[in-house]
């Protein structure tokens, strides 16, 4: 059984950094890209990073592009999410998501990062 | 970047009715390599989202046969029949075609 489970979540003040983890399980962690998404309290769905099998290449949109950077250990089957320079719009609850190559299919319960002095 | 647009934002039906979401891209989603990937997922109240349909018409495993997505290019339709309970929730759609990602703002089912 596929398993994603995210941590790292919590307060945090504008300006500092936060680092999220995501620990996957049930399937071969190495042979597929893997993504972060967010989604605001009461709002959508936002792509915020996604990473190669290999970890190789990463991809980002302009929101948060040279403030997060994503990341894997292979050898751990564990995804990261370094966020730095957070602001008050970074507020959300956190999902990791494999990739399969036609679809994003399985996500994780999600991590809340508030940002807020 | 590609935007999104759905319709309606929220939908009223009864139990049993069909329901019908439309997704609009601003631009083709395509993929030169012959493939469009636009996804539909239903986000349950509490929960994390759930895919159903890839490729625009593709039913993922292990989902029901009442729903059925349909479209090509820019414009695309995700149907529901006979809606049951366990469908209730916000519907996205998504595209990564073309980078960044994006998706549409949802819609919302509720029961009439």
């Amino acid at each position: 059984e596929v398993q994603l489970v995210e941590t790292g979540g919590g307060l945090v003040q504008p300006g500092r950094s936060l680092k999220l983890s995501c620990v996957a399980s049930g399937f071969t962690f190495n042979n597929y890209w893997m993504s972060w998404t967010r989604q605001a309290p009461g709002k959508g769905l936002e792509w915020v990073a996604s990473i190669t099998n290999s970890g190789g290449s990463t991809y980002y949109p302009d929101s948060v592009k040279g403030r997060f950077t994503i990341s894997r250990d292979n050898a751990q089957n564990t995804l990261y999410l370094q966020m730095n320079s957070l602001r008050s719009e970074d507020t959300a609850t956190y999902y990791c998501t494999r990739e399969g190559y036609w679809y994003f299919d399985f996500w994780g319960p999600g991590t809340m990062v508030t940002v807020s002095s | 970047d590609v935007v999104m647009t759905q319709t309606p934002v929220s939908l009223s039906v009864s139990l049993g009715n069909q329901a019908s979401i439309s997704c609009r891209s601003s631009q083709s989603l395509l993929h030169s390599d012959g493939n469009t990937y636009l996804s539909w997922y239903l986000q349950k109240p509490g929960q994390s989202p759930q895919l159903l349909i890839y490729l625009a018409s593709n039913r993922f495993s292990g989902v029901s046969n009442r729903f059925s997505g349909s479209g090509s290019g820019t414009d695309f339709t995700l149907k529901i029949s006979r809606v049951e309970p366990e469908d209730l929730g916000v519907y996205y759609c998504f595209q990564h075609t073309h980078l960044p990602y994006t998706f549409g703002a949802g819609t919302k089912l509720e029961l009439k």
